[in-house]
Formats: C-alpha cells, sequence, structure tokens
C-alpha cells in the first residue's frame, strides 16, 4: 500500500534561516501533491500543490520541489519568522483517485 | 461563505453511547471526508464521498457510518462508542472534476474540527 513518510516529527531553526521540510512517498506515483500547514486546536490549511510534470513552484516566501524518480517533495520556507512556526503536513491523492492521504507531519518552531 | 462547519467543537462520551458528529459546507463541493486526527500519528481517512448519495470507507472506518444525502451535509455516526475513539475529527470538503489527477483545483477546506473524549 502507499506510504507517505515526513523524515522529521520536529524541526527547530532560528529566525532569517531557511526551514526545509522533507516527504518522501513509496508504492505509488502520484499526478500531485500538496502542502498544508495546521496551527494548535486548528484545521489543516492548504498553501501549495505541485504536480507531478513541475519540478518546483513558489509562492512568496514558499517553495515546493517534486522529484518523482526520488518520490520526494522539499517545502522551503525562506527568511523564517516565528509566525511560520507550525505544523506542515504533505498530502497525496489516494491510489484509487478519490481521497486524499496525509503524512504525520513536521512540527516547525522558529526562534526569535 | 462559512467554508467547511462542524458542530460540537467539544464532546464528552460515555462508553457504549453514540453521537453524530455534524459537518455542512456551502461551497458546492462535490467531495467530502472525514479524517481522525491521533497526537503523533498524522491524519487518518475514516469515510468519503464523491457526490450525493455515494459513500465509501477510508483507511479506519470501524466503528463508523455516514451518510450523503445533500451535496452540503455529511455527518458521522460513532456507534457504541469505545475510549479507541478518542481524537480530534476533522471534515474536509473539496471540488473535483474528472479524477484527482485531471482536476484543475483539489484543495481540501477544513473544517475546524471536534474534539471528542470517550471516557
Amino acid at each position: 500500500s502507499q506510504k507517505i513518510e515526513q523524515n522529521s516529527e520536529a524541526l527547530n531553526i532560528q529566525e532569517g534561516k531557511t526551514a526545509t521540510l522533507t516527504c518522501n512517498y513509496t508504492n505509488y506515483s502520484p499526478a500531485y501533491l500538496q502542502w498544508y500547514r495546521q496551527d494548535p486546536g486548528r484545521g489543516p490549511v492548504f498553501l501549495l500543490l505541485i504536480r507531478e510534470n513541475e519540478k518546483e513552484k513558489r509562492k512568496e516566501r514558499l517553495k515546493v520541489t517534486f522529484d518523482t524518480t526520488l518520490k520526494q517533495s522539499l517545502f522551503h520556507i525562506t527568511a523564517s519568522q516565528p509566525a511560520d512556526s507550525a505544523t506542515y503536513l504533505c498530502a497525496l491523492e489516494n491510489q484509487a483517485g478519490t481521497a486524499l492521504i496525509f503524512g504525520k507531519g513536521t512540527t516547525l518552531s522558529v526562534s526569535s | 461563505n462559512a467554508g467547511v462547519t462542524q458542530t460540537p467543537k467539544f464532546r464528552i462520551l460515555k462508553i457504549g453511547q453514540s453521537m453524530t458528529l455534524q459537518c455542512a459546507q456551502d461551497m458546492n463541493h462535490n467531495y467530502m471526508y472525514w479524517y481522525r486526527q491521533d497526537p503523533g500519528m498524522g491524519l487518518k481517512l475514516i469515510y468519503y464521498s464523491v457526490g450525493a448519495g455515494i459513500t465509501d470507507k477510508g483507511e479506519v472506518p470501524n466503528g463508523y457510518n455516514v451518510s450523503r444525502s445533500t451535496t452540503e451535509d455529511f455527518p458521522l455516526r460513532l456507534e457504541l462508542a469505545a475510549p479507541s475513539q478518542t481524537s480530534v475529527y476533522f471534515c474536509a470538503s473539496s471540488y473535483i472534476q474528472g479524477g484527482w489527477g485531471e482536476s484543475k483545483d483539489t484543495e481540501a477546506f477544513f473544517g475546524q474540527g471536534t474534539r471528542l473524549t470517550v471516557v
């Protein structure tokens, strides 16, 4: 069955640095991959979607890459701020193409 | 637009009781989902629906039931609550044209969650 792994449960960085989060998947070749942000006590909020034919996508300080050979996506936050502290989830469609499945998430803490 | 609305926000149930978690969306989305989130375990798909009258099981459906009589509403029913069902429950919706891979915009919109404790 398909599996999504977000390698780090927690990532601590200093303000101004670039945060890099990793998402790996197995047993599947998704048409796209999504990233969400979740704050404590709230539901996940969509950030970015990247398709299999896109190598990189940017939105303000966010950058996502998608390597279908490595079966990996990297999520970068440049010039990180304490307000970026949250849990970040990657997600892709299930094999039936009917729902999203999620990784466990990486909790990012940015200290000032 | 209110987006996805879940009620209640919090609930404590006794073992063996039953309840319905309500979920409504006002975005005319065809797909709706129920997930549960346990600490450190990520989101697990319970049930999903691709349109009114159509539902299917996700990864962890045991102990739950759903119905989708309208496009807007997707209630989740817990029968005979057990401590293992203590979790935070999220409802979500999205608009998918064709299949996931074909659809232009596939982002999922989530509700605020229902924190359920079974004692």
